[in-house]
């Protein structure tokens, strides 16, 4: 059964800072990943979309690589500002239990001090 | 906001109540999907919808009744919840289901107190 876990589970860190948010899943056999960030009571916002074909995806300060042989994937922020303060999710599309679905691991909730 | 909305925006109700949660997408979208969030818990997929899968996760209790008369509305019908069943309750909607190479949006959530 696929596992997605996301580590560190909680990161403050100074404004200003590069910093990597990491993702690991047991099973390679995935159609994409996903990341997304989720502000407090909030839905969640699409950031990288990256295909199981693809190395990485760019979004303007945000970086996602993924490497599916090794189940892993990081979201590279820099230059980090207060904005970014919010909980990050990676979520994993394959095929589970009978259904396609996405699995989320359980997020990586990121302070980010002026 | 993404173009997916949920009515209402929080939801506090008794074990004996019955009620309705409501999402609507505007992007001509053809799968969506209910998700629960509970505390310190992954996002838990409840219920897909799509044109190419219709699919009631069997591990949701029958207390929750998933309804789409077509591919922009979905509901979640509510009766004898339990305290348990508190959590922020999320809906989504996507290109196609299947084996998806589209993003996932997120519509803001339902926030549920079972009292």
């Amino acid at each position: 059964k696929q596992e997605v876990t996301q580590i560190p589970a909680a990161l403050s860190v100074p404004e200003g800072e590069n910093l990597v948010l990491n993702c690991s899943f047991t099973d390679s056999a995935i159609y994409n990943l996903q990341w997304f960030r989720q502000d407090p009571g909030k839905g969640l916002t699409s950031l990288l979309l990256i295909q199981s074909s693809q190395r990485e995806q760019t979004s303007g300060r945000l970086n996602a690589s993924l490497d599916k042989s090794s189940g892993r994937s990081t979201l590279y922020i820099a230059a980090s500002q207060p904005g970014d303060s919010a909980t990050y999710l990676c979520a994993v599309n394959l095929h589970d239990s009978g259904t396609y679905k996405y699995i989320f691991g359980t997020g990586t909730r990121l302070k980010v001090l002026a | 906001e993404t173009g997916v909305t949920q009515t209402p925006r929080h939801l506090v109700m008794g074990m004996t109540n019955k009620k309705s949660l409501k999402c609507e997408q505007h992007l001509g979208h053809n799968a969506m999907y209910w998700y629960k969030q509970s505390a310190k818990k992954p996002l838990e997929l409840m219920f897909v919808y799509s044109l190419e899968e219709r699919v009631e996760n069997n591990s949701v209790p029958s207390r929750f009744s998933p309804e789409c008369p077509n591919s922009s509305h979905l509901f979640l019908h509510l009766h004898t919840l339990q305290p348990e069943d508190s959590a922020l309750y999320l809906c989504a909607s996507s290109p196609r289901g299947g084996p998806s190479h589209y993003e996932q949006y997120f519509g803001p959530g339902t926030r549920l107190t079972v009292t």
